[in-house]
């Protein structure tokens, strides 16, 4: 069974610049989660959804950050403008039931900005 | 407020040697806690506890949950190297995951 996957796998990129992150879920995963992971922390939650509708993105800094999952597969991340302090991993995660709280991760997507 | 609070932040141990890692949480509609093997890439998951006093094992792992003091411990035997790693705690409340800082632990050969 493939993994999660996401791309790019690092980037670095210069503050008020944009950038964006794409995963692909496990197949026939409906809920679909993007994090964000500084170094030392935990991960944080920025947007759940669920196929293709958001469930919840009440951490997600709206006047950068936006997130899409058309089609209820694949999403993309977009950061713009960027920020210093938004230099982190981002972790993209699939589960088959919103309930069990099983995750399956994806590698990760370093952003560096400078 | 829900929280997850998790102890040591590091541990450095020798090979062989047995570990015990603390997640302690405050939570207002428990579903689940989880825990998480962090290595240089994603968290790769371990284990979900729901009731309270009933072991979960895998080889060398183990984890209970006690949900009247309202903490969980992972427990590993023989540590190997290749068990270095960011271990994460997480509790599922209201089917959203609220995540501990993690403990970070180092075995040196």
């Amino acid at each position: 069974e493939a993994g999660v996957a996401q791309s790019p796998r690092y980037k670095i990129i210069e503050k008020r610049q944009s950038v964006a992150f794409w995963c692909n879920p496990i197949s026939g995963h409906a809920t679909l989660y993007w994090y964000q992971q500084i170094l030392g922390q935990g991960p944080k939650l920025l947007i759940q959804f669920q196929n293709n509708g958001v469930v919840d993105d009440s951490q997600l800094p709206k006047d950068r950050f936006s997130a899409e999952r058309l089609k209820g597969v694949d999403s993309t991340l977009k950061i713009q403008p960027a920020k210093l302090e938004d230099s982190a991993v981002y972790l993209c995660a699939s589960s088959l039931e919103r309930s069990t709280g099983e995750l399956f991760f994806g590698e990760g997507s370093r952003l560096t900005v400078l | 407020e829900d929280k997850v609070v998790q102890s040591p932040l590091s541990l450095v141990v020798h090979e062989g040697d047995t570990v015990t890692l603390n997640c302690s949480y405050e939570v207002t509609n428990f579903r689940s806690l989880l825990w998480y093997k962090q290595e240089k890439k994603a968290p790769t998951f371990l284990f979900m506890l729901t009731s309270s006093g009933i072991e979960k094992k895998s080889g060398r792992l183990s984890s209970i949950l006690d949900k009247k003091e309202l903490f969980s411990i992972l427990n590993i035997t023989a540590t190997q190297t290749g068990d270095s790693a960011i271990y994460l705690c997480a509790l599922n409340s209201n089917y959203q995951l609220i995540w501990g800082a993690g403990t970070k632990l180092i075995i040196k050969p």
